[in-house]
């Protein structure tokens, strides 16, 4: 079964440290893979996503992502997180060339950033 | 950018009524829609995927008499949760495929549903 797991539930981190989220799945195929963070009170938005290529991605805001198959795993990093990165991020996972197109999310990571 | 609007935003409701969900797609068609339900400190779990002009898939363990979707057209999908109880209160959020964007998905903001 398609599984997304997220290491961390809730990270704390002064300002200006470095930021490394964990994501690993579980999948018999080939995947899609998105991080997507969601600011208090607002929707959920995409940060990066890989397809395929250059297994390193860069996304908005500074962060970025690296996909290593062999681990499945898809670890969103930052080298020095700011204030307003406090957000909850999380990971999914879409299978594809699937015809429904779902995506599985791991159950997510509080980020909270202190000044 | 793509943009899907949800409302409400928040809502509180009686035991037993009855309350629905809007996902609009303001500005693209979306031949796929899928609503899904977060639990607090829980994943996003997947309750059903709902086609344009078609009967939606709900995913195992789910009531497709409880959580009705409907689909009726290519920017607006509606979730309405029956016979609502204080189990049910939960945050529903809806995303939308984006059509000729195999992956191309855009997230509403999300409705808190709380059923007292």
């Amino acid at each position: 079964a398609q599984s997304v797991s997220q290491h961390n539930h809730h990270v704390i981190l002064s300002e200006a440290a470095s930021l490394e989220l964990g994501c690993n799945y579980s999948y018999g195929g080939t995947v899609n893979l998105f991080w997507y963070v969601q600011y208090p009170g607002q929707h959920l938005q995409l940060l990066l996503k890989y397809f395929s290529g250059d297994p390193l991605v860069k996304g908005i805001k500074g962060f970025e992502a690296e996909f290593i198959k062999s681990k499945f795993s898809f670890n969103l990093r930052k080298p020095s997180v700011q204030w307003s990165d406090t957000a909850e991020y999380f990971c999914a996972v879409g299978p594809r060339g699937s015809t429904l197109g779902r995506l599985y999310f791991g159950r997510g990571t509080q980020l909270t950033v202190w000044p | 950018g793509a943009v899907v609007s949800q409302h409400p935003s928040w809502v509180i409701c009686k035991s037993g009524t009855s309350v629905k969900i809007e996902c609009r797609s303001l500005d693209f068609q979306a031949t796929t829609m899928f609503w899904y339900r977060q639990f607090p400190k829980q994943s996003l779990m997947l309750m059903a995927t709902s086609n344009e002009g078609s009967k939606a898939t709900y995913e195992q363990g789910v009531e497709k008499d409880k959580f009705l979707i409907n689909h009726a057209s290519l920017t607006l999908s509606t979730l309405t949760v029956t016979s609502a109880h204080p189990e049910d209160s939960s945050f529903y959020i809806c995303s939308a495929r984006r059509t000729g964007t195999g992956d191309g998905y855009t997230f509403g903001s999300g409705t808190r549903l709380t059923v007292v």
